[in-house]
């Protein structure tokens, strides 16, 4: 049972368009998204955070958005850049705004083109 | 100030061998988390460590184990290794238990031949 859903494997756009990477949950006692970027042959780096009780977290270049009634989150990357290529992975937490027990979705590997 | 730092970085070891990996969280941060991530899946929390005790298992077997010591590094050990035990394996630690965002390491990658 996958609770945490990212059903584009890939996504590519041009530099300087907008990026919209998607993420579907299940779990209802989810509390906080968060969404991390992964390099090849690195970690997972933290990127931004939405508590349940907001619809709209900026910073930056970076937006997420939350829909709870259709449980339903994206990240929004304007403008994009080459250095964005990386793979996004949505994760949701149930531990009252800790990271405890982080469920991840599959990832989206996503490409931006000069 | 240091990073999330895990030990080795790539490993390969035979069905039923035993295997430990470590972990170097980040400076001052007291709770470590492991996580598995399978070829093409995301990571999957496997327990979490705070202050030298576990805070928390998610769906792994007891063959899974871990310790973190005084100085907040951490070990993953398994043992009667699977096929299904090759992965990547990451840690990641966080300031506090009640931190929203975990740091990770650049992860152990472990075959099991």
């Amino acid at each position: 049972d996958q609770q945490v859903k990212q059903n584009s494997p890939s996504l590519s756009v041009q530099e300087g368009r907008i990026s919209i990477l998607n993420c579907d949950y299940t779990n209802s006692m989810f509390d906080y998204f968060l969404w991390y970027k992964k390099y090849p042959a690195e970690g997972p780096t933290f990127l931004i955070s939405i508590s349940s009780i907001k619809d709209k977290n900026e910073d930056g270049r970076f937006t997420v958005f939350l829909n709870k009634s259709a449980k339903h989150l994206s990240l929004h990357i304007v403008p994009s850049q080459p250095g964005d290529s990386a793979v996004y992975f949505c994760a949701a937490s149930a531990g009252g705004g800790s990271n405890y027990k982080l469920t991840f979705g599959k990832g989206t590997l996503l490409t931006v083109n000069p | 100030e240091t990073g999330v730092t895990q030990s080795p970085t790539h490993l390969i070891k035979t069905r039923g061998q035993q295997v430990t990996l470590r972990c170097s969280s980040q400076s001052g941060h007291n709770t470590v988390s492991w996580y598995q991530q399978a070829l093409g899946q995301g990571p999957q929390f496997i327990f979490q460590y705070y202050r030298e005790e576990e805070n928390g298992r998610g769906n792994f077997p007891p063959r899974f184990s871990g310790l973190q010591f005084p100085n907040y590094s951490s070990e993953l050990n398994v043992n009667a290794l699977e096929l299904d035990d090759s992965a990547l394996y990451l840690c990641a630690s966080s300031l506090k238990a009640a931190s929203i965002e975990a740091f990770f390491g650049q992860g152990t990658r472990l075959t099991v031949v």
